[in-house]
């Protein structure tokens, strides 16, 4: 069966540094697609970066980096360069059916001045 | 931009009633999904519809129905509201074109059954 398990509930970060937020992920089928969202406390959920199964490099977008390691089932998001507009739950999601999205738990981010 | 409005933010309604949730989108997705949002399980599939008047089970849809009669519209139907369908709900949808094709949300609609 499909899943994605994101083990960290809730991280900080220091203003302008960077962090990483866990993802791992199960699946038998060689073609799937990773995704990182953003929900802000309004609740609204922002794409933020994909990466495909097949993808050669590591997609960047912006101040983000997915860092795909697909021998070990990972794809973690990498933010540089924290900003306090950053606080937000990240969730990791995975569509290996069709359009349909697995999503992870999600982990509370907090920005700290 | 894609726009997917969901019909209200907060909705408050009693156990036994027949609720109904409205999704819009303006971007002639083919497809549209219902989740629900719950702390600590992420979001879950409720149900999703890949055409006008086409509807598939999604991982929860016990309790639900929906309805697509309109490819701009899909609707969440709560048949008979009991207080654990109390939660976040999110409708999103996607397009079925070439490359990447993220599911777009809505604000969500926090509900309440009392």
């Amino acid at each position: 069966a499909q899943k994605i398990t994101q083990t960290q509930p809730g991280m900080f970060v220091q203003e302008k540094e960077a962090v990483t937020l866990d993802c791992t992920y199960d699946t038998s089928d060689p073609s799937y697609g990773l995704f990182w969202y953003k929900q802000p406390s309004s609740g609204e959920m922002i794409f933020l970066i994909y990466q495909g199964s097949y993808d050669q490099q590591n997609a960047t977008e912006g101040r983000y980096s997915l860092n795909f390691q697909k021998a070990r089932k990972s794809a973690n998001l990498v933010i540089s360069a924290s900003q306090l507009g950053d606080s937000a739950m990240y969730f990791c999601a995975m569509d290996n059916q069709g359009g349909k999205l697995i999503f992870g738990q999600g982990t509370e981010l907090s920005v700290k001045p | 931009d894609v726009k997917v409005t969901q019909s209200s933010r907060y909705l408050v309604k009693r156990t036994g009633e027949k609720v109904f949730l409205e999704c819009v989108q303006d971007m002639d997705h083919e497809n549209m999904f219902w989740y629900r949002q719950d702390p600590g399980l992420g979001l879950r599939l409720i149900y999703f519809s890949y055409d006008v008047k086409m509807k598939e089970k999604g991982d929860i849809p016990e309790g639900y129905s929906v309805s697509r009669e309109k490819k701009e519209r899909f609707s969440l139907i709560l048949e008979s509201a009991s207080t654990n369908q109390t939660s976040m709900y999110l409708c999103a949808s996607s397009s079925d074109g070439q490359g990447v094709n993220p599911q777009h949300f809505g604000d969500g609609t926090r509900l309440s059954i009392l």
